[in-house]
């Protein structure tokens, strides 16, 4: 079985913080990794896609791959309060698989 | 990238009956198609695949007879909930391969409401 795993929270961050998501996945044979946003009620959407080890970073998104400890984090600098939602880890596993994983999700809430 | 259009947003039916969802692909056509469920305060659980031209994968658990996938066309895949029952109340959403890249665009969802 396939799992991806995440704390459901909720993570409460002040405003202008970093807040810190993380995710562990199960399938050591997986290759690519996503944090989508998803706010109430709406589909989601991606934010960050991943596939090698180290850091990538996108605007005040850094998300971080550590293959060795099955193991993907999102880091958000100044948090805004339209930060405010829930954020899904998702894997991708090994050569010839195109389905997504998701964890449960991340709700992240924002203080003004 | 990949602009994909979900319909209805919401609909509420009287148990018994059926809806019909409907999610095209707007700028470029897709072999495959994906179907999520998800419940309240529960993460996205895949449903099944849609494949264009053949029969849909379910997965484990979902019936194939209820949950009616067709794939007919290379820009539209249609979900229909057969004798709907209040416990088939749910966000259900489809979602499609990005061109040329990883991970998937998402429909908007339709909130169904069985009563």
């Amino acid at each position: 079985q396939k799992e991806v795993e995440q704390n459901s929270g909720p993570l409460s961050v002040p405003e202008g913080a970093i807040a810190s998501l993380n995710c562990t996945y199960s399938d050591r044979g997986s290759q690519s990794f996503f944090w989508y946003r998803q706010y109430s009620g709406k589909s989601p959407e991606l934010i960050m896609s991943i596939y090698s080890n180290g850091d990538k970073e996108d605007g005040r998104f850094t998300a971080q791959l550590n293959k060795a400890s099955q193991y993907v984090s999102l880091l958000i600098r100044d948090s805004q309060p339209s930060d405010s939602a829930t954020y899904l880890c998702a894997a991708i596993s090994g050569a010839g698989s195109y389905q997504l994983t998701f964890g449960k999700g991340t709700k992240l809430s924002v203080i003004p | 990238g990949a602009v994909v259009s979900q319909h209805p947003s919401w609909v509420i039916c009287k148990s018994g009956t059926s809806v019909k969802i409907e999610c095209r692909s707007l700028d470029f056509q897709a072999t495959t198609m994906f179907w999520y469920r998800q419940f309240p305060k529960q993460s996205l659980m895949l449903m099944a695949t849609s494949n264009e031209g053949s029969k849909a994968t379910y997965e484990q658990g979902v019936e194939k007879d209820k949950f009616l996938i067709n794939h007919a066309s290379l820009t539209l895949s249609t979900l229909t909930v057969t004798s709907a029952h209040p416990e088939d109340s749910s966000f259900y959403i489809c979602s499609l391969p990005r061109p040329g890249k990883h991970g998937y665009t998402f429909g908007s969802g339709t909130r169904l409401t069985v009563v």
